[in-house]
């Protein structure tokens, strides 16, 4: 069974500085999703990555995937206010078919001034 | 506008009351989930459907029933079987080729009186 986990669970940094957030899973996967959730709000798809090594940034945000350590990492770059969010990772497993993906418990972000 | 869309947006239900959550896409993808969120957690897999008239459970499906009549609609009826449904439920379409991402609709939350 795919497990996910990531860490930390709960962040809290200050305005300008950066951090990272990591994802590890536990089992063969070349599928990788992260994701944004405002409060009350449903989740909003950051990035989609497909192969070992492939890396997407978007503004303040960078995904990268490593298929072979089982590991992708969000990295937070001179974080704002506006990115306090909960952000989630999923991972889809490679069992032939398989087209149900195992969702992260969370990470929530605060970005205090 | 394509899209996903819930409703309702919030709903409270009786002990004892059958409850119908609608899910709608045009976006012409074949694949539709139903994910439960509690408070603080990550997303857990109800039921999805790959194709219309088919549909299999997932992680948590006691209690829960659905059908797949038109591809763009998806809905779940939350049962008096379901002994704590109160949670915030998603539903998600995915596209079709390499990418698989999932796309999330706004959410309903229900809450049990």
């Amino acid at each position: 069974e795919l497990k996910v986990e990531q860490n930390p669970l709960f962040l809290s940094m200050q305005e300008g500085k950066n951090y990272t957030i990591y994802c590890n899973y536990s089992t063969t996967s070349d599928r990788l999703y992260w994701y944004r959730q405002d409060p009350g709000k449903s989740l909003e798809s950051l990035f989609v990555l497909l192969s070992n090594g492939a890396v997407k940034q978007e503004g303040r945000l960078m995904a990268s995937l490593d298929t072979k350590a089982r590991l992708s990492t969000l990295h937070i770059t001179a974080a704002v206010h506006d990115l306090s969010a909960t952000y989630f990772c999923a991972v889809l497993p490679h069992q032939g078919g398989s087209e149900k993906l195992v969702f992260g418990k969370g990470t929530k972000l605060t970005v205090n001034p | 506008d394509g899209g996903i869309t819930q409703s309702p947006k919030y709903l409270f239900r009786k002990e004892g009351q059958n409850v119908t959550l609608s899910c709608e896409q045009n976006l012409n993808h074949d694949a539709m989930y139903w994910y439960r969120q509690d408070p603080g957690q990550g997303l857990r897999l109800i039921y999805y459907s790959q194709i219309v008239n088919d549909f299999q459970k997932g992680d948590i499906a006691e209690g829960y029933s659905v059908s797949r009549e038109k591809k763009e609609s998806f809905p779940l009826t939350v049962t008096s079987a379901q002994k704590n449904p109160t949670a915030f439920y998603l539903c998600a379409s995915v596209t079709s080729g390499n990418y698989n991402e999932q796309f999330f609709g706004p959410g309903t939350r229900l809450t049990v009186l």
